[in-house]
């Protein structure tokens, strides 16, 4: 079955401490996002790629980078200059066609990840 | 800036009554507009969306949701909810920014009652 897979499902950090989450991908989507969830804020866009080897910030990418070697892979790091790391993180992907404008985004299944 | 917004955090609905999940959004063009589901700890899945047309647009799951550009709103509605409705509904939409960047609203959960 196409679709998105994110891994670890839960994650702990140490403060301090560099961590990656995975994101894969087999629908053949050019684009993939990366999306952060709290409670009460709905989802904020930290980073998104439209295709390989390319990347650009969101509203919130400070502490945390990505990068994009493949086209179904798109990991992200969340360093340890990121001060409130604690959050539920959500991959996407979308298929950048003709009709860009009218795709939907689908998501994985999210990683919650908990400073410790 | 493009915002949207849920103005319920919480709702709570009688099994077997109609519920409206109200969304506005403030975007200066024509927007694409989007409901996502989540249930907890998961991901989200698209309810239904809006690009053109027909402004009452039918999703899964029973559900349907009505463009008004006069108010810039996109109110998610379904006629008789069930127990398994109970989740987390976001709104959102898309911009023109040169990739489509979605905005999301904040969310609004929904109780269902017996």
């Amino acid at each position: 079955d196409g679709g998105i897979t994110q891994s670890p499902k839960y994650l702990f950090r140490k403060e301090g401490q560099n961590v990656t989450l995975s994101c894969e991908q087999n629908l053949n989507h050019d684009a993939m996002y990366w999306y952060r969830q709290d409670p009460g804020q709905g989802l904020r866009l930290i980073y998104y790629s439209q295709i390989v080897n390319d990347f650009q910030k969101g509203d919130i990418a400070e502490g945390y980078s990505v990068s994009r070697e493949k086209k179904e892979s798109f990991p992200l790091t969340v360093t340890s200059a990121q001060k409130n790391p604690t959050a539920f993180y959500l991959c996407a992907s979308r298929n950048r066609g003709l009709l860009s404008m009218n795709t939907e985004a689908f998501f994985g299944q999210g990683t919650r990840l908990t400073v410790v | 800036a493009q915002s949207v917004t849920q103005p319920d955090i919480h709702i709570t609905v009688s099994e077997g009554a109609s519920l409206e999940l109200r969304c506005n959004y403030s975007y200066g063009a024509t927007p694409y507009l989007f409901w996502y589901v989540q249930s907890p700890g998961q991901g989200l899945q698209l309810l239904l969306k809006y690009f053109s047309g027909d402004t009452l647009v039918q999703g899964i799951k029973g559900f349907e949701a009505e463009f008004k550009r006069s108010q810039s709103s996109f109110n998610l509605r379904k006629p008789s909810v069930h127990w398994s409705d109970a989740a987390e509904y976001f709104c959102a939409v898309g911009l023109n920014t040169g990739f489509q960047k979605l905005v999301f609203g904040t969310g609004t959960r929904l109780l269902v009652s017996p």
